[in-house]
């Protein structure tokens, strides 16, 4: 499945670094998501773009940044992370956001495992 | 706000027993259902959706689900598990535009 693929897969980064997720969709949609993994814990759901533009930011610190310059590419920028920010960061995409009734399923990409030493 | 409840957070079969997931949220209205799966090492896959129409879905590899709407539950159910069904399971409820998870239910299907 080549459909979302993300990089790095792993990234281990120390708390004054900078550092940047890629992830790309070939699947020609034209949103895309950032969702948070943790253990034990539910996906939250991070950032939206539709179109290239930001639609949602869940109340994310500011230290994520994200950067959408196309349909096709989604970055998270991160700077001065905390330990408790690790975690598995998984992008998806979609034709369009979702509506009522409207069955637009999201795909999702195998994910960067984030560690902040 | 909308949320998920998945009240089972490991599920232990063997072979060939019958599975069912519960999965319960929160708030009613119009909403879109889905079951996504998740193998070890794997990425999230979905396994089957509710938009409209049959409350009965069937999805990929014999699993279904039923919408209740008067309970606010999406259960997902296979009358035989395998041990290839070993993953983690997630119930996610589209609404405004985002899905909103439950926390997943870990499946071990012993052989």
């Amino acid at each position: 499945e080549t459909g979302v693929t993300q990089t790095p897969r792993h990234l281990v980064m120390g708390m004054t670094n900078k550092k940047s997720l890629k992830c790309e969709q070939h699947l020609g949609h034209n949103a895309m998501y950032w969702y948070k993994q943790s253990a034990k814990k539910p996906l939250e759901l991070m950032f939206v773009y539709n179109f290239k533009e930001q639609t949602e930011n869940n109340s994310v610190p500011s230290r994520f940044s994200p950067e959408c310059p196309n349909s096709s590419h989604l970055f998270l920028h991160l700077h001065t992370l905390q330990p408790e920010d690790s975690a598995l960061y998984l992008c998806a995409s979609s034709q369009e956001i979702m509506g009522p009734g409207v069955p637009y399923e999201q795909y999702f990409g195998p994910g960067t495992r984030l560690t902040v030493t | 706000a909308q949320s998920v409840s998945q009240h089972n957070h490991h599920v232990i079969l063997s072979e060939a027993a019958s599975l069912e997931l519960g999965c319960n949220y929160s708030y009613g209205g119009t909403v879109n259902l889905f079951w996504y799966v998740q193998y070890p090492g794997q990425h999230l896959q979905l396994l089957l959706k509710y938009f409209s129409g049959d409350p009965l879905v069937k999805g990929i590899k014999g699993f279904e689900a039923e919408f209740i709407k008067s309970k606010f539950s999406f259960n997902l159910r296979k009358p035989s598990v395998q041990w290839s069904d070993t993953a983690e399971y997630f119930c996610a409820v589209a609404q405004g535009g985002k899905l909103i998870f439950g926390q997943g239910t870990e499946l071990s299907v012993k052989p």
